[in-house]
Protein backbone atom coordinates (compact mmCIF):
# COMPACT_ATOMS: atom_id res chain seq x y z
CA UNK A 1 0.00 0.00 0.00
CA UNK A 2 1.40 3.36 -0.67
CA UNK A 3 2.21 6.34 1.39
CA UNK A 4 0.33 8.72 -0.99
CA UNK A 5 -3.10 7.30 -1.68
CA UNK A 6 -4.58 7.38 -5.07
CA UNK A 7 -8.15 5.98 -6.11
CA UNK A 8 -7.67 2.88 -8.11
CA UNK A 9 -9.99 4.17 -10.83
CA UNK A 10 -12.30 7.26 -11.89
CA UNK A 11 -14.48 7.64 -15.37
CA UNK A 12 -16.06 9.81 -17.22
CA UNK A 13 -17.74 10.77 -20.48
CA UNK A 14 -15.87 12.47 -23.14
CA UNK A 15 -15.96 16.22 -23.60
CA UNK A 16 -16.34 15.99 -19.72
CA UNK A 17 -13.76 17.08 -16.46
CA UNK A 18 -12.41 14.75 -14.29
CA UNK A 19 -10.04 15.15 -10.77
CA UNK A 20 -7.69 12.49 -9.48
CA UNK A 21 -6.57 13.46 -5.84
CA UNK A 22 -3.50 11.96 -3.97
CA UNK A 23 -3.37 12.59 -0.44
CA UNK A 24 0.01 12.69 2.00
CA UNK A 25 1.10 14.22 5.03
CA UNK A 26 3.05 16.76 5.72
CA UNK A 27 6.56 15.18 4.85
CA UNK A 28 5.87 14.50 1.48
CA UNK A 29 3.28 16.80 -0.10
CA UNK A 30 2.40 19.57 2.14
CA UNK A 31 6.45 20.94 2.04
CA UNK A 32 7.25 19.50 -1.18
CA UNK A 33 6.73 19.70 -4.67
CA UNK A 34 3.95 17.36 -6.78
CA UNK A 35 4.59 16.11 -10.22
CA UNK A 36 1.74 14.29 -12.19
CA UNK A 37 2.72 11.74 -14.86
CA UNK A 38 0.82 10.01 -17.41
CA UNK A 39 1.20 6.27 -18.74
CA UNK A 40 -0.22 5.37 -21.92
CA UNK A 41 -0.29 1.35 -22.17
CA UNK A 42 2.91 -0.25 -22.91
CA UNK A 43 4.76 3.17 -23.09
CA UNK A 44 6.65 5.20 -19.90
CA UNK A 45 5.31 7.65 -18.12
CA UNK A 46 5.46 11.17 -18.98
CA UNK A 47 4.94 14.06 -17.21
CA UNK A 48 2.17 16.37 -17.14
CA UNK A 49 2.30 18.87 -14.08
CA UNK A 50 5.76 19.60 -12.05
CA UNK A 51 6.04 22.06 -9.11
CA UNK A 52 2.50 21.63 -8.00
CA UNK A 53 1.08 23.37 -11.00
CA UNK A 54 3.07 24.33 -13.71
CA UNK A 55 2.27 22.63 -17.24
CA UNK A 56 5.83 21.20 -19.30
CA UNK A 57 5.78 23.01 -22.81
CA UNK A 58 3.14 20.75 -24.99
CA UNK A 59 1.00 19.69 -22.66
CA UNK A 60 -2.31 21.21 -23.47
CA UNK A 61 -4.04 23.35 -20.43
CA UNK A 62 -7.04 20.98 -20.46
CA UNK A 63 -4.34 19.43 -17.82
CA UNK A 64 -3.92 21.21 -14.32
CA UNK A 65 -2.77 21.29 -10.98
CA UNK A 66 -3.57 21.74 -7.16
CA UNK A 67 -2.11 21.35 -3.76
CA UNK A 68 -3.98 21.91 -0.76
CA UNK A 69 -2.52 20.84 2.57
CA UNK A 70 -1.47 17.53 2.38
CA UNK A 71 -3.82 16.76 -0.55
CA UNK A 72 -2.68 17.44 -4.56
CA UNK A 73 -5.25 17.25 -7.23
CA UNK A 74 -5.42 16.44 -11.14
CA UNK A 75 -7.64 18.02 -13.14
CA UNK A 76 -8.59 17.31 -16.89
CA UNK A 77 -10.86 18.85 -18.62
CA UNK A 78 -12.51 18.27 -22.11
CA UNK A 79 -11.83 14.48 -21.77
CA UNK A 80 -10.86 12.68 -24.97
CA UNK A 81 -10.55 9.27 -25.50
CA UNK A 82 -6.70 9.39 -25.75
CA UNK A 83 -6.65 10.42 -22.02
CA UNK A 84 -7.42 6.58 -21.20
CA UNK A 85 -4.32 5.76 -19.21
CA UNK A 86 -2.96 5.39 -15.51
CA UNK A 87 -2.36 9.03 -13.90
CA UNK A 88 0.77 8.93 -11.11
CA UNK A 89 1.48 11.79 -8.75
CA UNK A 90 5.09 11.85 -7.30
CA UNK A 91 6.53 13.77 -4.94
CA UNK A 92 9.60 13.69 -2.43
CA UNK A 93 9.21 12.77 1.27
CA UNK A 94 11.74 14.44 3.66
CA UNK A 95 10.98 11.96 6.46
CA UNK A 96 11.91 8.82 4.50
CA UNK A 97 14.31 10.40 2.25
CA UNK A 98 12.61 8.67 -0.86
CA UNK A 99 11.00 9.53 -3.87
CA UNK A 100 6.99 8.93 -3.44
CA UNK A 101 4.72 7.43 -6.29
CA UNK A 102 0.98 6.92 -5.47
CA UNK A 103 -0.82 3.65 -6.53
CA UNK A 104 -1.47 5.14 -9.51
CA UNK A 105 -5.14 5.95 -11.20
CA UNK A 106 -6.77 4.44 -14.34
CA UNK A 107 -9.07 6.56 -16.13
CA UNK A 108 -11.69 5.30 -18.04
CA UNK A 109 -13.25 7.66 -20.40
CA UNK A 110 -16.63 5.63 -21.47
CA UNK B 1 17.02 14.30 -25.67
CA UNK B 2 17.07 10.46 -25.50
CA UNK B 3 17.45 7.98 -23.00
CA UNK B 4 18.22 4.00 -23.76
CA UNK B 5 18.26 1.40 -21.28
CA UNK B 6 19.98 -1.50 -22.03
CA UNK B 7 20.89 -4.80 -20.34
CA UNK B 8 20.17 -8.41 -20.27
CA UNK B 9 16.40 -9.30 -20.21
CA UNK B 10 16.98 -12.52 -17.79
CA UNK B 11 18.72 -12.40 -14.76
CA UNK B 12 19.38 -15.66 -12.25
CA UNK B 13 18.05 -15.34 -8.84
CA UNK B 14 20.48 -14.08 -6.05
CA UNK B 15 23.16 -13.14 -9.58
CA UNK B 16 23.89 -9.56 -10.29
CA UNK B 17 20.95 -7.01 -12.51
CA UNK B 18 22.95 -4.57 -14.49
CA UNK B 19 21.42 -1.75 -16.46
CA UNK B 20 22.77 1.15 -18.61
CA UNK B 21 20.73 4.01 -19.99
CA UNK B 22 22.90 5.95 -22.98
CA UNK B 23 21.72 9.62 -23.00
CA UNK B 24 21.76 11.23 -26.33
CA UNK B 25 21.27 14.61 -27.73
CA UNK B 26 22.28 15.73 -24.64
CA UNK B 27 25.19 15.81 -21.92
CA UNK B 28 24.48 13.91 -18.93
CA UNK B 29 27.32 16.35 -17.39
CA UNK B 30 24.36 19.21 -17.81
CA UNK B 31 23.79 21.61 -14.55
CA UNK B 32 20.72 21.60 -12.97
CA UNK B 33 19.57 18.05 -13.42
CA UNK B 34 19.64 14.42 -11.83
CA UNK B 35 19.72 11.42 -13.57
CA UNK B 36 17.86 8.24 -11.69
CA UNK B 37 15.83 4.81 -11.77
CA UNK B 38 12.93 3.53 -11.70
CA UNK B 39 10.81 0.71 -11.85
CA UNK B 40 7.61 -0.41 -12.71
CA UNK B 41 6.64 -4.47 -11.41
CA UNK B 42 4.09 -6.01 -14.25
CA UNK B 43 0.73 -4.10 -14.16
CA UNK B 44 1.65 -2.48 -10.94
CA UNK B 45 3.08 1.22 -9.83
CA UNK B 46 5.99 2.75 -10.08
CA UNK B 47 9.28 3.05 -7.45
CA UNK B 48 12.21 5.22 -7.04
CA UNK B 49 14.97 3.12 -6.88
CA UNK B 50 17.97 6.18 -6.93
CA UNK B 51 19.14 9.14 -8.09
CA UNK B 52 22.37 11.00 -8.80
CA UNK B 53 24.00 14.28 -10.52
CA UNK B 54 27.22 13.67 -12.36
CA UNK B 55 29.20 14.51 -10.25
CA UNK B 56 27.58 13.86 -7.12
CA UNK B 57 26.83 11.05 -4.31
CA UNK B 58 24.18 9.13 -5.36
CA UNK B 59 21.13 8.21 -3.29
CA UNK B 60 18.50 5.64 -3.05
CA UNK B 61 15.33 4.67 -1.47
CA UNK B 62 15.82 3.20 2.24
CA UNK B 63 14.07 -0.21 0.87
CA UNK B 64 17.11 -0.89 -2.01
CA UNK B 65 20.07 1.27 -0.58
CA UNK B 66 21.82 -2.25 0.37
CA UNK B 67 21.73 -3.58 -3.07
CA UNK B 68 22.16 -0.96 -5.16
CA UNK B 69 25.00 1.28 -6.68
CA UNK B 70 24.25 4.05 -9.38
CA UNK B 71 26.93 5.69 -11.10
CA UNK B 72 27.72 7.97 -14.43
CA UNK B 73 29.93 7.63 -16.96
CA UNK B 74 30.36 11.20 -18.19
CA UNK B 75 33.28 10.38 -21.26
CA UNK B 76 30.29 8.05 -22.28
CA UNK B 77 26.87 9.67 -21.61
CA UNK B 78 25.84 7.07 -19.53
CA UNK B 79 24.36 5.73 -16.38
CA UNK B 80 24.69 2.61 -14.72
CA UNK B 81 22.43 0.37 -12.33
CA UNK B 82 23.84 -2.80 -10.33
CA UNK B 83 21.91 -4.56 -8.23
CA UNK B 84 22.97 -7.55 -6.32
CA UNK B 85 21.15 -10.51 -5.03
CA UNK B 86 17.87 -10.06 -6.90
CA UNK B 87 14.92 -12.20 -6.57
CA UNK B 88 11.41 -12.46 -8.57
CA UNK B 89 10.57 -9.66 -6.65
CA UNK B 90 12.46 -7.52 -8.72
CA UNK B 91 11.19 -7.91 -11.77
CA UNK B 92 10.10 -5.49 -13.81
CA UNK B 93 10.29 -2.59 -16.21
CA UNK B 94 12.87 -0.69 -15.16
CA UNK B 95 13.37 3.17 -16.69
CA UNK B 96 16.11 5.62 -16.58
CA UNK B 97 14.67 9.27 -16.28
CA UNK B 98 16.22 12.50 -15.94
CA UNK B 99 14.59 15.29 -12.79
CA UNK B 100 15.53 18.65 -11.88
CA UNK B 101 16.11 19.16 -8.03
CA UNK B 102 12.11 19.08 -7.29
CA UNK B 103 12.18 15.28 -8.65
CA UNK B 104 10.23 16.17 -11.88
CA UNK B 105 11.53 12.99 -13.93
CA UNK B 106 10.88 14.69 -17.54
CA UNK B 107 12.93 12.47 -19.49
CA UNK B 108 11.93 8.69 -19.88
CA UNK B 109 13.62 6.10 -21.70
CA UNK B 110 11.08 3.48 -23.09
CA UNK B 111 12.55 1.12 -20.37
CA UNK B 112 13.63 -2.43 -20.28
CA UNK B 113 11.60 -5.39 -18.94
CA UNK B 114 14.11 -7.59 -16.28
CA UNK B 115 13.00 -10.99 -15.54
CA UNK B 116 14.59 -12.86 -12.40
CA UNK B 117 14.04 -16.29 -13.16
Amino acid sequence: QSVLTQPPSVSAAPGQKVTISCSGTSSNIANNYVSWYQQLPGTAPKLLIYDNDKRPSGIPDRFSGSKSGTSATLGITGLQTGDEADYYCGVWDSSLSTVLFGGGTKLTVL
Amino acid sequence: LQLQESGPGLVKASETLSLTCTVSGGSISSDSYYWGWVRQPPGKGLEWIGSTYYSGTPYYSPSLKSRVTISVDTSKNQLSLKMTSVTAADTAIYYCARHSGIFDFNYWGQGTLVTVS
